[in-house]
């Protein structure tokens, strides 16, 4: 598993440039996964889902790839805007298994 | 939209007291779950919540935390006897079914002092 600390990575962009923020999940049974983004100060906000079947989703501007060989999820964000900057966390559940399980956090900061 | 939310946005308690954190989960939805989270750090898991009774708990969920759902709408967190290392955000969420997405509320700030 993640170790958990103060210090979240950090991605910086330019507004306007595409983003790639990447996970990498532990549990191989893990069939379900989530793209959450968290403003400060707020919750974590449902951006994007996939299921182990799949290994693209595109949704509105954010695409999702799962790499199940080597346990690995990306979110990608096309031409990045200063409202996207948030901290980015990835979760994994197993169906049957009811809690989402998230990942450390990534912050991403978009220079205008 | 429908959303979940949590009362109170910020609660400041003293150690030893007993605290509520209340939610109302979205309307349609049967799954109910509480999460913390310690300043800077990730989302941890505490407890799910279905058919009116605990359906998974996490270590953190030890004899001082319980949930209820009283009625129809309101889901809450009880800490009987808070500690300074309870201080954290917490959240609620609920989702349609136990592995379709989470809906999560803005949280509750919870400082011990």
């Amino acid at each position: 598993g993640e170790s958990v600390g103060l210090h979240l990575p950090t991605l910086s962009v330019q507004e306007g440039d595409n983003s790639i923020i990447n996970c990498a999940y532990s549990n191989s049974a893990s069939d379900y996964f989530i793209w959450y983004k968290q403003e400060s100060g707020k919750g974590p906000q449902f951006i994007i889902d996939i299921r182990s079947n799949m290994d693209k989703r595109q949704g509105q501007r954010v695409t999702v790839l799962l790499n199940k060989t080597v346990k690995h999820l990306s979110l990608q964000i096309a031409a990045t805007q200063p409202g996207d900057s948030a901290v980015y966390f990835c979760a994994e559940n197993m169906q049957g298994n009811t809690p989402l399980v998230f990942g450390k956090g990534t912050r991403l900061s978009v220079i205008a | 939209e429908p959303e979940v939310t949590q009362t109170p946005s910020h609660q400041v308690t003293q150690m030893g007291q007993e605290v509520i954190l209340r939610c109302v989960p979205i309307s349609n939805h049967l799954y109910f779950y509480w999460y913390r989270q310690i300043l800077g750090q990730k989302v941890e898991f505490l407890v799910s919540f279905y058919n009116n009774e605990i359906s998974e708990k996490s270590e953190i969920f030890d004899d001082q935390f319980s949930v209820e759902r009283p009625d129809g709408s309101n889901f809450t967190l009880k800490i009987r006897s808070t500690k300074l290392e309870d201080s954290a955000m917490y959240f609620c969420a609920s989702s349609e079914m136990e592995d379709t997405e989470a809906f999560f509320g803005q949280g509750t700030r919870l400082t011990v002092v």
